[in-house]
């Protein structure tokens, strides 16, 4: 597709349940990024990936949330045991990473909101 | 880490008013972005900018780098416009994850 693509675009969620989020980024687009936006934390860096090494998880809020991304292309964002507090917007992001190319610029997705009641 | 702050934080204008919103961060960057949330939510790209001035038909933006600001210039505001405009600059000094500042919220009446 033209831009980066996610899926559910609303989710509602029983607290304690697990939640799927997908992502499908641009084509040819080598990086991908998870961010999320909520009320009282804005928009904040989860998870990013490039390429075939290893993704810096490093803006996880809890071992409760784990991403994947399979074939370099789609990455699904897998949350356990949702809390209340894990409502929010999801948002995912991709961009070329071209090698040499010091300009990078992502493009984000609609997003998935997330209500956990 | 790095701060970004940006001002005002909410800004009201009569359609056809100019405008300029600012991001200040704490650090130096090599990347910065202008993003626009629309009403519906979605982050639009407005400008790749680290350093210098771009020009995209009413918006502007000049990065001063050396100064750690970065100005986004609205002319003949549009009732579209409205919706909040944020900042990026990357978390850990290189290209990849950013940290965006707390966004200006613009409502543009007619």
């Amino acid at each position: 597709g033209a831009g980066v693509s996610q899926s559910p675009s609303n989710k509602v969620t029983e607290k304690g349940k697990d939640v799927e989020l997908r992502c499908d980024p641009i084509s040819g687009h080598t990086a991908l990024y998870w961010y999320r936006q909520s009320l009282g934390q804005g928009l904040e860096f989860l998870i990013y990936f490039q390429g075939n090494s290893a993704p810096d998880k490093s803006g996880l809020p809890s071992d409760r949330f784990s991403a994947e991304r399979t074939g370099g292309s789609v990455s699904t964002l897998t949350i356990q045991r949702t809390q209340q507090e894990d409502s929010a917007v999801y948002l995912c992001a991709s961009s070329p990473k071209l090698a040499g190319v010091t300009t990078d610029t992502q493009y984000f997705g609609p997003g998935t909101r997330l209500t956990v009641l | 880490g790095i701060q970004v702050e940006q001002s005002p934080p909410d800004l009201i204008l009569q359609e056809g008013a100019n405008s300029t919103l600012r991001c200040n961060f704490s650090d130096s960057v090599n990347n910065l972005q202008w993003f626009h949330q629309n009403p519906w939510g979605q982050l639009i790209n407005l400008f790749y900018i680290p350093s210098g001035t771009k020009q995209n038909g009413r918006l502007s933006a000049t990065t001063v780098a050396t100064e750690r600001y970065s100005l986004l210039y609205i002319s003949s505001s549009q009732t579209t416009d409205s919706g909040v405009y944020f900042c990026a600059v990357p978390l850990d000094g290189g290209y990849n994850k950013l940290i965006f500042g707390a966004g200006t919220r613009l409502a543009v009446h007619p």
